[in-house]
């Protein structure tokens, strides 16, 4: 089975300055795909960024990144330069081949960014 | 080029009635997953589906809830006497299914209020 835990309920930034959100993940697998997930106040789903597990450069996305240590088990979204429009939940989810390719999503991080 | 359509986006029902939620999937992807969110929690995977078949359903409650895909036509997440725990929003994703990469494209979810 796959797992996701995100550990920060919540996190404040002020804006312009970078923030680090959590999320380890456990699986069996060796072969596996980790994604980052926005949801604003208005309830959408919007995809940030992708990092395959036998990726060896951290993937990048504009002002996100994601910070990848595979023994460590860990794939922290880096948010550079927040903005007031970063203020959502951010879902950290996983995707396996042996979990029939569904996405495995965590808890989840409330990010509010204030000026 | 569309991307996935979910209807109705709001569902009003009373307790014991049945509830059909449908989704279209983005043109070109014939993989399509439901899940649930309840209020201020994470998405939780219910069923994988492709065309005419389930591929993975271990999300589903055992009763009151069935999923399928038709050959032609949305996919249609169907619950029968609605009680108020399922009041929650519901996602519909679409995949082009192509291996364990690549994200899942998701609706912008059908939220189901039961009186």
């Amino acid at each position: 089975a796959q797992k996701i835990t995100q550990t920060q309920p919540g996190m404040f930034v002020q804006e312009k300055e970078a923030v680090t959100l959590d999320c380890t993940y456990d699986t069996s697998d060796q072969s596996y795909g980790l994604f980052w997930y926005k949801q604003p106040s208005s309830g959408e789903m919007i995809f940030l960024i992708y990092q395959g597990s036998y990726d060896e450069q951290n993937a990048t996305e504009g002002r996100y990144s994601l910070n990848f240590q595979k023994a460590r088990k860990s794939a922290n979204l880096v948010i550079s330069a927040s903005q007031l429009g970063d203020s959502a939940m951010y879902f950290c989810a996983i995707k396996t081949r042996t979990g029939f390719q569904k996405l495995v999503f965590g808890t989840g991080t409330r990010l509010l960014v204030s000026p | 080029n569309a991307g996935v359509m979910q209807n109705p986006r709001h569902l009003v029902r009373r307790r014991g009635q049945e509830a059909r939620l449908r989704c279209s999937p983005m043109k070109g992807h014939s993989h399509v997953y439901w899940y649930r969110q309840l209020p201020e929690e994470g998405l939780k995977f219910m069923v994988y589906l492709q065309k005419e078949n389930i591929i993975d359903e271990s999300g589903m409650p055992k009763e009151r809830f069935s999923a399928e895909f038709p050959k032609e036509g949305p996919s249609i997440l169907r619950i029968q006497q609605v009680v108020r725990g399922d009041s929650a929003a519901y996602f519909c994703a679409s995949s082009p299914g192509q291996g364990d990469t690549g994200e899942l494209f998701f609706g912008e979810g059908s939220r189901l209020t039961v009186l």
